[in-house]
């Protein structure tokens, strides 16, 4: 069974640093293509980054480019998000997602973790 | 960047209905989109991928169509255990943008 468990959820203060991790088990963690996808309270989804299986590839939503850092440790199975100078409007529950190889499609989600920035 | 936006962003139906919400590119994305469903406090879940192939597991009731700029989600007859936001994303280039929900109720 596959599952993802994020985790480095937090109160940060505006401007304030963060790194969220997601472990991955169940399946061959660096076959597969990882997302970060961010949801406001009460909001819709919003695509952070991706990162290709090895690392090599990687993209960013324009509202996060510059700040947050996505990266893999393929060999612990961990997916991780490095999130600088963070905004109110960063605050949101951030889940990490697995993609289907040839489809596109996010067909694994983990259960998400929250993020506050508030003063 | 390639705009997603869906119509409408909120129905009310009545059990047995069709419902029919629709997704639009800003360009051409040819048949990369993914419909996704969300119930309240869970994760999103793959209704449709490649704009039209049913994900396993999900009811024949969900169908989707489309190619280029306009997409169509189509429930035929909607149940009650439907009630949920509905997102499409395009997956053809990044961003994966995802359009903007649509909340379906029941009447």
């Amino acid at each position: 069974e596959v599952q993802l468990v994020e985790s480095g959820g937090a109160v940060v203060q505006p401007g304030g640093s963060l790194r969220l991790s997601c472990i991955g088990s169940g399946f061959t963690f660096d076959d597969y293509t990882m997302h970060w996808v961010r949801q406001s309270p009460g909001k819709g989804l919003e695509w952070v980054s991706l990162i290709s299986w090895d690392g090599t590839g990687t993209s960013y939503a324009d509202s996060v480019k510059g700040r947050f850092t996505i990266s893999r440790d393929n060999t612990k199975n961990s997916l991780h998000l490095h999130m600088n100078n963070l905004r109110i409007e960063d605050s949101a529950l951030y889940f990490c997602g697995k993609e289907t190889y040839g489809a596109g499609k996010i067909e694994d989600w983990g259960q998400g973790t929250m993020v506050i920035v508030s003063s | 960047d390639i705009q997603m936006t869906q119509s409408p962003s909120s129905l009310s139906a009545s059990v047995g209905d069709r419902v029919t919400i629709t997704c639009r590119a800003s360009q051409d994305i040819n048949n990369f989109l993914v419909w996704y469903q969300q119930k309240p406090g869970k994760a999103p879940k793959v209704l449709i991928y490649a704009a039209s192939t049913l994900q396993s597991g999900v009811p024949s009731r969900f169908s989707g169509s489309g190619s280029g700029t306009d997409f169509t989600l189509t429930i035929s007859s909607l149940q009650p255990e439907d009630v949920a936001n509905y997102y499409c994303q395009k997956y053809d280039t990044e961003p994966r943008t995802f359009g903007p929900g649509t909340k379906v109720e029941i009447k």
